[in-house]
């Protein structure tokens, strides 16, 4: 169980397009995801927590109007670029916790974003 | 200093051998401890998950807590070239439920 699906697996789009990436929990109720980005060799860099019906939280440094986070149900989060640049290409993998504390993260297949 | 430090390899073993990883850790209120496998290209696959210190055993994977010591391993028996991944460590804790991940280290296993 604890399955997270996540697609695109991999996007390549224009500089200043918008790019959505949907993250589902399949079989479990995701009260909190989190949206990480990783660059090649580098450990997972956590960009945005959310709660389902909440605002999301950026970790300082991330920029809520470019990268914008929707968590509309227990077993749906989405991220946007917006505008994107080709700084901004790079993997993106979401995961999920089960309930609200401390607790194993169970993470989608990640999406690889590349702006041309 | 890092909340967490892993050393990030490459660490190259032959097939069958058993390997250990290691992470440290500086804060002393972390309580639950992950360990992931990540393969290139792919989002990270839970492999191992305890409370507070002690052992755990699953199959060829061993993890253990030393809280004292604030060290957690992660032992890999029979080593198998399938195994060849990135493993990184992941605590929370202390009131902070957001995973502080280590950067994570890089295993070859060897025909």
């Amino acid at each position: 169980g604890a399955v997270v699906s996540q697609h695109p697996s991999w996007v390549i789009c224009k500089s200043g397009t918008s790019v959505k990436i949907e993250c589902r929990s399949l079989d479990f109720q995701a009260t909190t995801m989190f949206w990480y980005r990783q660059f090649p060799k580098q450990s997972l860099m956590l960009m945005a927590t959310s709660n389902e019906g909440s605002k999301a939280t950026y970790e300082q440094g991330v920029e809520k109007d470019k990268f914008l986070i929707n968590h509309a149900s227990l077993t749906l989060s989405t991220l946007t670029v917006t505008s994107a640049h080709p700084e901004d290409s790079s993997f993106y993998i979401c995961s999920g916790s089960r309930r609200e504390g401390p607790g194993e993260l169970f993470f989608g297949e990640g999406s690889r974003l590349t702006v041309l | 200093q890092k909340e967490v430090e892993q050393d990030p390899g490459p660490l190259s073993v032959p097939e069958g051998a058993i390997v250990s990883l290691n992470c440290t850790y500086s804060n002393s209120a972390f309580q639950y401890f992950m360990w992931y496998r990540q393969y290139s290209r792919k989002g990270p696959e839970l492999l191992m998950y305890t409370y507070s210190s002690g052992n755990k055993e699953d199959g060829r994977f061993t993890a253990q807590v030393d809280k004292s010591s604030k060290y957690i391993s992660l032992f890999i028996r029979d080593s198998q070239p399938s195994d060849s991944a990135t493993y990184l460590c992941a605590m929370s804790g202390g009131g902070s439920y957001i995973p502080t991940f280590g950067r994570g280290t890089s295993l070859i296993v060897h025909p």
